[in-house]
């Protein structure tokens, strides 16, 4: 079955502790994306990648970091959590980046808490 | 710059009522728009898409059509189902965004029995 695996699924955790949520897809896509949802403001891009090695910033990068090593991989970490980074997490794959008639496919999400 | 603005919910809805959410883009060039629903606890599917102006997406029971000159994507059902009660997200990419949807804040639809 084609999808994209984001785990943990949920994770309470304390400011500072870093932390890593992992994101896999299996369909050979190229372009990856994580990004965060909050009540009122809709799902904002925090990184994407458009293929191997190739990762660029979204709207709200600021406190995290992002790999692409290997094409079906794409983990989203967070060095040092801070309690405004408390959000729902969403990865999602398209099999390129930009193209018009290409929607991405969503994980079913991440819900960290940084206490 | 590029935005999407879609209405307020809560809307709560009576089984079968006809359904009608609100969305409207700003974007340089012709975006391609999407609706994305969530349902309680889960991800994000793609509900429906459209790519160019006057084409109308549909799924499920939904509808959506592309209007250029109103710069809208307006979601609509005939008859809404108690499953229906989900989240709601218009979204567009645009041909600058490097593969960025852009979403509206979402909206709430809850149907009653």
């Amino acid at each position: 079955e084609a999808q994209v695996t984001q785990n943990p699924r949920y994770l309470i955790t304390v400011t500072g502790k870093k932390l890593t949520v992992t994101c896999s897809q299996n369909m050979n896509h190229e372009y990856m994306s994580w990004y965060r949802q909050d009540p009122g403001l809709g799902l904002r891009q925090i990184y994407y990648s458009m293929n191997v090695e190739v990762t660029d910033k979204g709207d709200v990068p600021e406190g995290y970091k992002v790999s692409r090593k290997e094409k079906r991989n794409f983990p989203l970490i967070l060095e040092s959590p801070s309690p405004n980074q408390t959000s729902l997490y969403f990865c999602a794959s398209s099999p390129q980046g930009g193209l018009r008639n290409q929607p991405q496919h969503f994980g079913d999400g991440t819900r960290l808490s940084i206490l | 710059g590029n935005s999407v603005t879609q209405m307020e919910g809560p809307v709560t809805l009576s089984e079968e009522a006809f359904l009608t959410i609100n969305c409207t883009y700003t974007a340089t060039g012709y975006p391609s728009l999407f609706w994305y629903v969530q349902y309680p606890g889960e991800g994000l599917q793609l509900l429906l898409k459209a790519t160019k102006a006057d084409d109308k997406g549909s799924n499920k029971g939904f509808e959506a059509t592309y209007r250029k000159e109103t710069t809208s994507f307006h979601l609509e059902k005939g008859s809404v189902q108690v499953s229906d009660s989900a989240v709601y997200f218009c979204a567009q990419l645009t041909t600058d965004s490097w593969g960025k949807l852009q979403f509206g804040a979402g909206t709430q639809v809850v149907v009653t029995p």
